[in-house]
Order: structure tokens, then C-alpha cells, then sequence
């Protein structure tokens, strides 16, 4: 079976900070893939990235940088400089190459980020 | 491209009736999914249609649920006899598959109060 653990339900931080949002799986499969979804107060899922097991290159995109350690099952996140506009749930999510079934997606609980003005 | 639409965006209800929400995927988007997402709680899923076939439904999928896509194009999920348990944001997310994988883009949910 799947899990993904936010372990961090709520960050507040003060706008221009830095922030990292952790993230720990697990899976037996070999080949999966893992997703961060920002879900704003408006209610609907924003993809921000997928990665996939064989592929542990960190990326930065803008501000967002994903550190992917298969070593340690984690795939953080980290919004530098943090903006007003990056309070949002913030979730991590696995799904694995199926056999038959659907690649559904098992997301975590969330972390709440506020960034404060 | 426009994104994936639901319809209604909000939905209340007394026990004990029935709702169906609709959605409309991203065009050409051959994979459709439904989610639930209570308060606090990261979305769960509950089915998967692959164009007009459903592939898998989810324990969490009472025999009340039943979902449709008839053409492969939009969906509907009913629920009969609604419970308060029930409620929940309910969320729907298209792909289109290439290779091995998909990314899946959601749409902004259908919010069911049971009364």
C-alpha cells in the first residue's frame, strides 16, 4: 500500500522568508511518481510538479525548488522568498504504475502555509 | 484549453435525497477521476474512467454511489439516499494518458451539505 506523510499540518511565516514543506512516502513499487498540489482558498488543485522515481535531479522553477531523496523516501519543497499569495494548502501525492488498475492519486493531509505581510 | 468544470459548485441537501453532480473534463482528456475531500483531510480517491470505461471504484464507494460517463466526454456522480457522512467537497480531475503516467488536473469541486 501507499502513504505519503505531511507531518507539518500548519507554517506560518513572515512574507520574503524562506519555506520548506516536507514530504515523506512510501511504496514497494519500484517506478512511481510523486506531485505537489497547491490548493488556494478558492478550493481548486493547482499542479505544480511531478517527478518520477528514476529521476532525482532537484528542480527549481521561480521561487519553487523540489529536493527529491529516494534515499530517505522524501520529496521537499521549498518556496523562497515567500509571497502574500503563497498561503494555500500545500499537498504532497504519490501514485504508482498500475497493473490493470488506475493511477490514482494518495495525497497527504496537507500543510497550511500562511505568509504573513 | 479550458480547464476541467463541475457543476453545481455548492449543493445542499436534506438527508435522505439524492444529488448528481456533473463534470466536464479538459477536451481530448481520455481519463477522468473522481475524489472526495473532507475538512482537514487530503482528497481520497473513488473512481476512475478511462473514456467511457469505469476500471476501478474505491471501498470508499458505497453501493448509494454511482458514477457514468456515457460518451467518454463529461461525467455524472450520483449519490442516492444522501447521508450527513457524506458530506464533502467532491472533486473530479482529467488526464490524458501518454506513455506511462498522466498528470491530473482538477476541477474547482462540487461542496455537498447533507442537513
Amino acid at each position: 500500500a501507499q502513504k505519503v506523510t505531511q507531518a507539518q499540518t500548519e507554517i506560518s511565516v513572515v512574507e520574503k522568508e524562506d519555506v520548506t514543506l516536507d514530504c515523506v512516502y512510501e511504496t514497494r513499487d519500484t517506478t512511481y511518481y510523486l506531485f505537489w498540489y497547491k490548493q488556494p482558498p478558492s478550493g481548486e488543485l493547482v499542479f505544480l510538479i511531478r517527478r518520477n522515481s528514476f529521476d532525482e535531479q532537484n528542480e527549481i522553477s521561480g521561487r519553487y525548488s523540489w529536493n527529491f531523496q529516494k534515499s530517505t523516501s522524501s520529496f521537499n519543497f521549498t518556496i523562497t522568498a515567500s509571497q502574500v499569495v503563497d498561503s494555500a494548502v500545500y499537498f504532497c501525492a504519490l501514485s504508482v504504475i498500475p497493473q490493470g488498475g488506475s493511477e490514482k492519486l494518495v495525497f497527504g493531509k496537507g500543510t497550511k502555509l500562511t505568509v504573513n505581510p | 484549453d479550458t480547464g476541467v468544470s463541475q457543476d453545481p459548485r455548492h449543493k445542499i441537501t436534506k438527508r435522505g435525497q439524492n444529488v448528481t453532480f456533473r463534470c466536464d473534463p479538459i477536451s481530448e482528456h481520455n481519463r477522468l477521476y473522481w475524489y472526495r475531500q473532507t475538512l482537514g483531510q487530503g482528497p481520497e480517491f473513488l473512481t476512475y474512467f478511462q473514456n467511457e470505461a469505469q476500471l476501478e471504484k474505491s471501498r470508499l464507494l458505497s453501493d448509494r454511489f454511482s458514477a457514468e460517463r456515457p460518451k467518454g466526454s463529461f461525467s455524472t456522480l450520483e449519490i442516492q439516499r444522501t447521508e450527513q457522512g457524506d458530506s464533502a467537497m467532491y472533486l473530479c480531475a482529467s488526464s490524458l494518458a501518454v506513455g506511462l503516467t498522466d498528470t491530473q488536473y482538477f476541477g474547482p469541486g462540487t461542496r455537498l451539505t447533507v442537513l
